[in-house]
């Protein structure tokens, strides 16, 4: 089984709203991560946690907020957001064995956010 | 910074021809690249991986790499009009935690009946 999930499918947010993504998986994958894609470019990395610390923060405002309670679940807490912040999130998993750059990152499904 | 340059096309290809699809990187100690082929608003699934110069075959894609060159790319034979598609070249690197990929802008890629 390579799935992984994401809920909500889409949301709709004003900017005053708080609001979570959720993303799991069950592969016993110990890499979790956040990308943003917006329209005709390509995903864009904005976080990384390994074993369930964050290891990478791509200089992302602090109106998005990682959390990762445990190996399996990812959450992106948004508050405050701008219009720009319109776009698919996507989670993605992967083992982060030894040789963790050539593992494969399977993506969810993704969650499509609109901010008003 | 690394770089990961692909043609953004449309490569326009007819059914049944081949489809080659290229990508150029510009860390020369990059040891991952990956394939995805992303349908419109849908995510990225992977349809290659490969690590080693050479050729690796898997059904109709055959993905080359030349490290030389710093030049991989994704040869579709046979070409379906289900494999169009924005296909994305990623590099991998390691950074101490997770893959951290970097990706090409995408190669949009239409197969005409």
């Amino acid at each position: 089984d390579t799935e992984v999930t994401q809920t909500p499918k889409h949301l709709v947010m004003g900017m005053t709203n708080k609001k979570s993504l959720k993303c799991e998986q069950h592969m016993g994958h110990r890499a979790m991560y956040w990308y943003k894609q917006k329209a005709k470019k390509p995903p864009e990395l904005m976080f990384v946690y390994s074993y369930e610390k964050l290891s990478i923060n791509e200089s992302v405002p602090s109106r998005f907020s990682p959390e990762c309670p445990n190996s399996s679940l990812l959450n992106l807490h948004l508050h405050a957001l701008q219009p720009e912040d319109s776009a698919l999130y996507l989670c993605a998993s992967s083992q982060d064995f030894r040789y963790a750059e050539k593992e494969t990152q399977y993506f969810g499904p993704g969650t499509r956010l609109l901010v008003l | 910074q690394k770089e990961v340059e692909q043609n953004s096309g449309p490569l326009s290809v007819p059914e049944g021809a081949i489809a080659s699809l290229n990508c150029t990187y510009s860390d020369r100690v990059s040891q991952s690249f990956f394939w995805y082929r992303q349908y419109s608003g849908k995510s990225p699934e992977l349809i290659m991986s490969i690590y080693s110069n050479g050729d690796k075959e898997d059904g109709r894609f055959t993905a080359q790499l030349n490290k030389a060159s710093q030049y991989v790319s994704l040869l579709i034979r046979d070409s379906q009009p289900s494999d169009s598609a924005t296909y994305l070249c990623a590099v991998g690197g390691f950074t101490g935690g997770g893959n951290k990929l970097t990706f090409g802008t995408g190669t949009q890629l239409k197969v005409e009946l």
